[in-house]
């Protein structure tokens, strides 16, 4: 089977720095894929990794490492509209781009 | 950028009704779409592969005769939820790729998603 499994819940307050983790078991692995989802809308993407290591866009980065099969979305500066589902995805697939999504995170973040 | 249209936002509707939900990339083709569902607090689970003039893919577990799905051109594919029951009330969602942005590592563009309820 695929599993993508991610915490519940997080909560920080404003200006903080918060790390979502993601360990993955798939049958196969094309990238690792973040997605925000804001209740009641649409997810949204935020970061890819094809490889091993950090990728920075403005206050998030994403880090993979495929031998542990693990990942993380950083997310620093933390602000109120931050708050939101976040959900890891991977590829299982080299020929098609159907997505597997993790369990999800939701972050709180409090004044 | 890349959008994707789905219609309609919100359903409401009698058991045993059948429901039509549309997903329409505006402004590109798409070959392949995807439909989700997801229950409140949790993850999106992926349906079914809707394939542009063929069969969809559905995955392990998925009704296929619950949840009919229809590709009929490069931009349309709908999802019909047949004789629907309250427990298929559930948030479902479509998305689907934009070719032009080249490989298949590029991200998946949503619909805004269509809340559906069956009393």
């Amino acid at each position: 089977g695929q599993s993508l499994e991610q915490p519940s819940e997080v909560t920080a307050v404003e200006g903080a720095i918060v790390q979502i983790n993601c360990t993955y078991q798939t049958s196969g692995f094309y990238g690792l894929s973040w997605y925000q989802q804001h209740d009641g809308g649409a997810p949204t993407f935020l970061s890819y990794n094809a490889l091993d290591g950090l990728e920075e866009t403005g206050r998030f980065s994403s880090f993979l490492s495929r031998s542990d099969s693990y990942g993380y979305l950083l997310l620093q500066e933390l602000q109120m509209k931050d708050s939101a589902s976040y959900f890891c995805a991977v590829r299982p697939s080299y020929n098609t781009d159907k997505l597997i999504f993790g369990t999800g995170t939701r972050l709180q973040v409090f004044p | 950028g890349a959008v994707v249209s789905q219609h309609p936002s919100w359903v409401i509707c009698k058991s045993g009704t059948s429901v039509k939900i549309e997903c329409r990339s505006l402004d590109f083709q798409a070959t392949t779409m995807f439909w989700y569902r997801q229950f409140p607090k949790q993850s999106l689970m992926l349906m079914a592969t809707s394939n542009e003039g063929s069969k969809a893919t559905y995955e392990q577990g998925v009704e296929k005769d619950k949840f009919l799905i229809n590709h009929a051109s490069l931009t349309l594919s709908t999802l019909t939820v047949t004789s629907a029951h309250p427990e298929d009330s559930s948030f479902y969602i479509c998305s689907a790729r934009d070719p032009r942005q080249g490989a298949l590592d590029q991200p998946q563009h949503f619909g805004d998603g269509t809340r559906l309820s069956i009393l």
